[in-house]
């Protein structure tokens, strides 16, 4: 399986600024996701971080606000931008590979904007 | 549009008693079906997926096609078996996972 590290694994942020939140895994991997969880809520993509090109966001979702990088098959990078209270949640990624194609989860990042 | 629907946002039951937790799903071909549990202070984990046909700590899931379901059941709950629920979707065109509300089951001793 393969182990998903991010950082940081929380935050407490001022309105207005930007938050940048890594993931690493220990293996490489074919597809790299993230997700937010809102309180009380489920798990909605924000995107797919594809390596080498630009992300695939979903509905709702825009690269102004959730810039992803993907230098390689490894690491990938979220930032939340110009952060507002409703931006509060907890974001995870996740990546897709090995066998049987299993997806797999990151430990989150909290974030708190005040 | 692909969907996933648990209908119950909490599932409170006995040790001992028998626990389903209830999941359709609205997709136009065929999917992918999967149920994850996320324990107190514990990252998400996959549980079982369809295709597997396998019974994980007691608990098996059929995919009902003319239902659209994707039900997880277990005849004895434990009191281990507390945790988050979400049954998730995937496209056949292996794309996105997509998850349900989540449920919350409660299992008391």
């Amino acid at each position: 399986s393969a182990v998903i590290s991010q950082k940081p694994s929380r935050d407490i942020c001022q309105r207005g600024t930007s938050l940048t939140i890594q993931c690493q895994v220990d293996s490489q991997v074919t597809m790299m996701f993230w997700y937010r969880q809102q309180p009380g809520q489920s798990l909605t993509l924000i995107a797919t971080a594809n390596q080498g090109s630009e992300a695939t966001y979903e509905s709702g979702f825009v690269i102004d606000k959730f810039p992803i990088s993907r230098p390689n098959l490894t690491f990938s990078t979220l930032t939340v931008s110009n952060m507002s209270p409703e931006d509060s949640s907890i974001y995870l990624c996740s990546v897709r590979g090995g066998a049987g194609d299993t997806q797999y989860f990151g430990p989150g990042t909290r974030l708190t904007v005040l | 549009a692909q969907r996933v629907t648990q209908p119950e946002k909490l599932l409170s039951v006995f040790k001992g008693a028998p626990v389903e937790l209830k999941c359709n799903y609205s997709y136009s071909g065929s999917p992918e079906l999967f149920w994850y549990v996320q324990y107190s202070r514990q990252r998400l984990q996959l549980l079982l997926r369809h295709i597997s046909r396998e019974s994980i700590k007691g608990f098996t899931a059929d995919l009902n096609k003319g239902e659209t379901s994707f039900h997880l059941k277990k005849p004895f709950a434990q009191e281990e078996d507390s945790a988050m629920y979400y049954c998730a979707l995937r496209g056949s065109q292996g794309g996105k996972l997509i998850f349900g509300q989540g449920t919350e089951l409660s299992v008391k001793p």
